[in-house]
């Protein structure tokens, strides 16, 4: 009931196409998803998250997309750079949760030029 | 740049050590994390600190000993390592510990131990 399952584990794409990985959890008590981008050697970076209040958010080219009834969110990244080729993260936590991020396994995104 | 600092970026010791991680934040933060991650896994949460008391330790091993000197400032003492140890540290910091504030992470130390 803790997990966060995200898919798929590597993905490429062409520059300039849509990257979109997908989350789903369990638990319905989570209420803060946010998701991570981190590049070799470096820590993760928060790039955008949502509360289930609503079905979509959108930072530039990055979209997070709600589905609250099927328990599943996902990022999209419109546009895709070379310079978006990361590891990107999805989470979840819980008010009064001590702010425990449960984190997914992680996908490795390559944009090629 | 990150706004949370980590020091020393690398740190290279033998298993009969003791060696402290250091972790700062400016960012007026009351909650302070700090996680491990292994190559190509996410993190995984080993301590937490709220208004510099320990809240979460998530059953980690008596050789790693956190310490919150104050709001701004988090130590990982290391003593003892296995080289399973070996990892990426990541500290992390947040406004509180309530609300699902945004935990905003450094660039980690990188521990090898020998």
């Amino acid at each position: 009931q803790q997990q966060v399952k995200q898919s798929p584990q590597s993905l490429i794409v062409q520059k300039g196409g849509i990257s979109i990985i997908n989350c789903a959890y369990e638990n319905t008590a989570f209420d803060y998803f946010p998701w991570y981008q981190q590049f070799p050697g470096k820590g993760p970076a928060l790039l955008i998250a949502i509360r289930p209040d609503v079905s979509e958010k959108k930072e530039g080219r990055f979209t997070i997309s709600f589905n609250k009834s099927a328990k599943q969110f996902s990022l999209h990244i419109m546009d895709s750079q070379p310079g978006d080729s990361a590891t990107y993260f999805c989470a979840a936590s819980m008010r009064g949760g001590s702010e425990k991020l449960v984190f997914g396994k992680g996908t490795k995104l390559t944009v090629n030029p | 740049d990150t706004e949370v600092t980590q020091t020393p970026k690398h740190l290279v010791m033998g298993m009969t050590n003791k060696k402290s991680l250091k972790c700062e934040q400016h960012m007026g933060h009351r909650a302070m994390y700090w996680y491990k991650q292994k190559a190509k896994k996410p993190p995984e949460l080993m301590f937490v600190y709220s208004y510099e008391k320990l809240s979460i330790n998530e059953s980690v091993p008596s050789r790693f000993s956190p310490e919150c000197p104050n709001s701004s400032l988090l130590n990982l003492h290391l003593h003892a390592l296995q080289p399973e140890d070996s990892a990426l540290y990541l500290c992390a910091s947040s406004q509180t510990t309530s609300g699902n504030r945004p935990q905003h992470f450094g660039d980690g130390t990188r521990l090898s131990i020998l």
